[in-house]
């Protein structure tokens, strides 16, 4: 089966640092760009990040950039999430979505289940 | 930077049509896609380019743009679709990804 799937999520503390992953399952990652979009609790969808094939492209929204990193490491098949000073606005649960095709890269028809953060003292 | 406007809520009966706009500047201009969310799960994409369905989406699901709003129209509406609903697009300007606030779709 084709998936994605999150993990890295938890309870922090406002401040501190955090990496999710997002492995890619039944498939190759390599050709395909890869975003993270968040949600806050009873809130909408947020767009966090974006990573093209091969890395070469890299986008953040404005409420993260300078903060939060994203990367790929395809031997791995997998994409990650490193997010640092933490604060309790970016409680969510954060998935990674994308493509299943290589000619567009502009709407998501695969999501993982997401994955839970949460900042708290 | 690029804002996308819907209404919180829209209701319909069982087997009437719902219609959830989606405002935008310029929003002819780019392609819209569509996505349904039901409580605990991920969004779905239901509608990509402003007026595909991607394989398994009911014929029920269509996606329509003039001038500055798109607009999701679902046919002969179900129970089981009852879900938040949200537009989105690329703004090319910036490279961003950008949602709508979301509509919450109810089915009395």
């Amino acid at each position: 089966e084709v998936q994605l799937v999150e993990s890295g999520g938890g309870l922090v503390k406002p401040g501190a640092s955090l990496r999710l992953s997002c492995a890619a399952s039944g498939f190759t990652l390599t050709p395909y760009s890869v975003n993270w979009v968040r949600q806050a609790p009873g809130k909408g969808l947020e767009w966090v990040s974006y990573i093209s094939s091969g890395g070469h492209f890299i986008y953040y929204s404005d409420s993260v950039t300078g903060r939060f990193t994203i990367s790929r490491d395809d031997a791995k098949n997998s994409v990650y999430l490193q997010m640092n000073s933490l604060g309790a606005e970016d409680t969510a649960i954060y998935f990674c979505a994308g493509p299943t095709s290589t000619t567009t890269s502009r709407y998501f028809d695969l999501w993982g289940r997401g994955a839970l953060v949460t900042v708290s003292s | 930077s690029y804002v996308l406007t819907q209404p919180p809520s829209v209701a319909v009966a069982p087997g009437q049509t719902a219609r959830i706009p989606c405002g935008g500047n310029n929003i002819g201009n780019t392609g819209v896609h569509w996505y349904q969310q039901k409580p605990g799960q991920a969004p779905v994409l239901v509608v990509y380019d402003n007026s595909d369905r991607p394989s398994g989406i009911p014929e029920r699901f269509s996606g329509s743009k003039s001038g500055n709003t798109a607009t999701l129209t679902i046919t002969r509406v179900e129970a089981g679709d009852e879900a938040d609903y949200y537009c989105q697009v690329w703004d090319r300007n910036i490279d961003h990804v950008v949602f709508g606030g979301g509509t919450k779709l109810t089915v009395l």
